[in-house]
Formats: C-alpha cells, sequence, structure tokens
C-alpha cells in the first residue's frame, strides 16, 4: 500500500540551527501538507502546498519556515534558526485531491525535532 | 472559521463496552469530517470520514460515526472495545469547495481496560 514516508524519524539540532524535514509524498497525490504536533497538544496546520505554490500557511509558518519540492518526489520542509518551542513532531502528508473537495490526507509517521 | 471540539481528552472503557467518543464542529456551511487514529509513535490514520450522502458511515476497525447536521456532531462509536483500540482519536474537519487544510480537534486518549 502506497505511504508517505518521512526522514529522518528524530532529529535533534541546537538552538539557532538550520534543519530541513523531509517527506516523500505518495506518487499520484497533487497536494502535500505540513502539521506539527508539540507533546501532549493538538495536532496545528502549518502549510498546504498545490501547483508548485503554497496555497495555504497558518500564522506558526512564519518567515522562518519554508517549502521545497525539489524534484518530483521529495517535499522538504525547511526550519531556519530553530528555536526551544519549535520541538515537535512534524507530519508530512498528501492527498490526491484538495481537502474542499472531500479527500483525505494520508500522513507520515512524523519527524520528531528535539531543539537544545 | 472552522474549529472542531472534541470532548474529553481522556476517555477509559472496559474491553468488549461501547466506545462513544465526541466530536462537535463550528463551520458555517456543513463541512467534511474525519476521525483519525494516531497509535503510540506513529502517524495519524484514516479511520473514517464523512463527505455527503448516508450520515452513518463505516471505518476500519469496526468503528463507525455518524453526522448530524442539527446537533452539529460527529460521534465516533464502536460497539465492542478492544485492547488495540487504545490510542489517541482526531476529529478532524475541512471546508467543502475553499481552503486547503484540514482542522483537527485536541485529541481524546482512548484506554480500554482488560
Amino acid at each position: 500500500e502506497p505511504e508517505v514516508t518521512q526522514t529522518p524519524s528524530h532529529q535533534v539540532t541546537q538552538m539557532g540551527q538550520e534543519v530541513i524535514l523531509r517527506c516523500v509524498p505518495i506518487s499520484n497525490h497533487l497536494y502535500f501538507y505540513w502539521y506539527r504536533q508539540i507533546l501532549g497538544q493538538k495536532v496545528e496546520f502549518l502549510v498546504s502546498f498545490y501547483n508548485n505554490e503554497i496555497s495555504e500557511k497558518s500564522e506558526i509558518f512564519d518567515d522562518q519556515f519554508s517549502v521545497e519540492r525539489p524534484d518530483g518526489s521529495n517535499f522538504t520542509l525547511k526550519i531556519r534558526s530553530t528555536k526551544l518551542e519549535d520541538s515537535a513532531m512534524y507530519f508530512c502528508a498528501s492527498s490526491e485531491a484538495g481537502s474542499g473537495l472531500g479527500a483525505e490526507a494520508f500522513f507520515g509517521q512524523g519527524t520528531r525535532l528535539t531543539v537544545v | 472559521a472552522q474549529s472542531v471540539t472534541q470532548l474529553g481528552s481522556h476517555v477509559s472503557v472496559s474491553e468488549g463496552a461501547l466506545v462513544l467518543l465526541r466530536c462537535n464542529y463550528s463551520s458555517s456551511v456543513p463541512p467534511y469530517l474525519f476521525w483519525y487514529v494516531q497509535y503510540p509513535n506513529q502517524g495519524l490514520q484514516l479511520l473514517l470520514k464523512y463527505t455527503t450522502g448516508a450520515t452513518l458511515v463505516k471505518g476500519i476497525n469496526g468503528f463507525e460515526a455518524e453526522f448530524k447536521k442539527s446537533e452539529t456532531s460527529f460521534h465516533l462509536t464502536k460497539p465492542s472495545a478492544h485492547m488495540s483500540d487504545a490510542a489517541e482519536y482526531f476529529c478532524a474537519v475541512s471546508n467543502p469547495n475553499t481552503g486547503n487544510q484540514f482542522y483537527f480537534g485536541t485529541g481524546t486518549s482512548l484506554t480500554v481496560i482488560p
């Protein structure tokens, strides 16, 4: 069964460093998302991406964050100058169609980012 | 604006008992509705979804949910809990025809007591 894969599964970084979280969405999907879940809290939307551009982003997704689809398969989230409060589980998701059409998102296993 | 409320951050049931996890939503239009399950140290897995049509939807692992527009609810049920059902459950909504994101509730942690 096709699945969304994320690497690495766990990343530890020093405060102020840049990190890149990588995702390989399901191959025929067109919509891509990043969510995060701070330990014990709700799943929060960061950004959605379609047709090689951001379609929506939340208040959390400030200039510190960027997304890219550098080739036909990868979808990356870059966090510049990480802060302690960026420590969270980051989930990548993809969907065949937009959420506005009722398509469900398929989630990866997540990358646990720990900023020290 | 969309929002999702899950009443009860922790629910405990005995093995074999009915599981009822509550979800209410707020939306200017009837949204699309989803339930996801998260097992420890794993990602979110879709249990079921409602878009249109029959308001009672069946999902994987014996779960079902009913969309009640008048109550703005989409509660998740399972007639008989199994130990393997212990997990975190998230209700989510999306807005038909607009936007491109899912809005999640705060989650309900289900404990199954043997």
